[in-house]
């Protein structure tokens, strides 16, 4: 159990562009989260998996949020045409429903839009 | 709507000394009650959870919270803070044993002195 990973830790881009975070789960967890986190607040969520099919969508995620998990393992979230203000870190949980009980957190992406 | 608030912002304590961050929770049904610490560069780490029964429950680091369901309540306590325990700690609520979105609170930033 290597816990939930997240790549690219760090992302500068530019406004305008599209930004792509890639999210693994901790091997057996069914379900997979996204939240955001802003400075000086605590995690908002986005969007939550239970294997391959999207459950829940905050209204926060605009259309210019997507994202998927396509075989029920990894996850991708992509923005499209960031704003300055999507500059944050954001998050990726997985737990396991049969038994765990708890959101096990990857380190983070932190996504600073110039 | 769920909701959390976490009225402390910041709270600085001398090594040694007694430690309690106070947490508000509104949910609308069975509340499953969660504590996490961040600290810099690291990813969210669950301290307890409350789910049901023993009001009082234990967590790791020495860490313990009381659920008190008349006042919406759920502090953390430490009865001997160590210079590690400085970090950011998040209050959370969500339903279905935290198998669905987290409501975060704001946070307390605990910084300890000497």
């Amino acid at each position: 159990d290597t816990g939930v990973s997240q790549n690219p830790r760090h992302k500068i881009t530019k406004r305008g562009q599209n930004v792509t975070f890639r999210c693994d789960p901790i091997s057996e967890h069914n379900r997979l989260y996204w939240y955001r986190q802003t400075l000086g607040q605590g995690p908002e969520f986005l969007t939550y998996f239970q294997n391959e099919a999207q459950l829940e969508k905050s209204r926060l995620l605009s259309d210019r949020f997507s994202a998927e998990r396509p075989k029920g393992s990894f996850s991708t979230l992509e923005i499209q045409r960031t704003e300055q203000g999507d500059s944050a870190m954001y998050l990726c949980a997985s737990s396991w429903t049969v038994e765990s009980y708890e959101q096990y957190f990857g380190p983070g992406t932190r996504l600073t839009v110039t | 709507a769920q909701s959390v608030t976490q009225p402390d912002i910041h709270i600085t304590v001398s090594e040694g000394a007694s430690l309690e961050l106070r947490c508000n929770y509104s949910y609308g049904a069975t509340p499953y009650l969660f504590w996490y610490v961040q600290s810099p560069g690291q990813g969210l780490q669950l301290l307890l959870k409350y789910f049901s029964g023993d009001t009082l429950v234990q967590g790791i680091k020495g860490f313990e919270a009381e659920f008190k369901r008349s006042q919406s309540s759920f502090n953390l306590r430490k009865p001997s803070v160590h210079w590690s325990d400085a970090a950011e700690y998040f209050c959370a609520v969500g339903g279905n044993f935290g198998n669905e979105k987290l409501t975060f609170g704001t946070g307390t930033r605990l910084t300890i002195i000497p």
